[in-house]
């Protein structure tokens, strides 16, 4: 049973450039999250989806991101133009609803990206 | 806003030395509060999920405990394959909203 599937799982860009990242959540889920990981603030949330729409995205630091669901099968993240500041693991997940809850968050293997 | 204050942020054991990890949090209306497993250069790992003061779960070595303002993770006779970055996340308010994730604590199990 294939879990969540991201890519690319390493990235290395130079600073200015547009960095797209990509994720298939599990078939059957009807959430999906995005979240960023660094050593300074942890895991952050920085947008979800329910059903394809976007329910908060608070969490988007900047007008520089972006994200899309376009189908229940596939997401992305846009980051356009990027910074040296945005080096992290980006982590898409996405869940079932249903109870309980927390266990039924699944995490891809993460996106990692450095911006040079 | 809801807060998790995970401590130590890192921790150093010998192979059969039993702790307890710590995960203070701070949120109104909690719905649970989850334990996470991070291997390096992978994705955080399901391990528990508690509901009310006084719950606890087992999994082999672990054993998660919650109270009203904190929960620990117990680690006992820990090994090596233990070792990895352990994430407590609250969840609130209603529906499925997301996860409010620590830091974590990387715990380092020596032979």
């Amino acid at each position: 049973d294939a879990g969540v599937i991201q890519s690319p799982r390493h990235e290395v860009t130079e600073m200015g450039q547009e960095v797209t990242l990509r994720c298939k959540p599990i078939s059957g889920h009807d959430y999906l999250f995005w979240y960023r990981q660094t050593m300074m603030r942890g895991l952050e949330l920085l947008i979800y989806f329910n059903n394809n729409v976007p329910i908060d995205d608070s969490g988007m630091p900047e007008d520089r991101f972006s994200a899309k669901m376009p189908n229940a099968s596939f997401s992305t993240l846009k980051i356009q133009p990027s910074e040296p500041r945005d080096s992290a693991v980006y982590f898409c997940a996405s869940s079932l609803v249903g109870r309980p809850l927390g266990n039924t968050i699944y995490f891809g293997e993460g996106s990692w990206l450095t911006v040079v | 806003e809801d807060q998790v204050t995970q401590s130590p942020e890192a921790l150093r054991l010998q192979e059969g030395e039993s702790s307890s990890l710590n995960c203070s949090y701070t949120v109104s209306g909690l719905r649970g509060l989850f334990w996470y497993r991070q291997d390096p250069g992978k994705g955080p790992e399901f391990l528990f999920t508690l509901y009310s003061a006084g719950e606890e779960k087992e999994k082999e070595r672990l054993k998660a405990t919650l109270t009203k303002k904190e929960s620990f993770l117990h680690i006992t006779a820990p090994k090596p394959e233990d070792s990895a970055t352990y994430l407590c996340a609250v969840q609130a308010g209603s529906g499925n909203t997301p996860l409010v994730f620590g830091k974590g604590t990387r715990l380092s199990v020596i032979a």
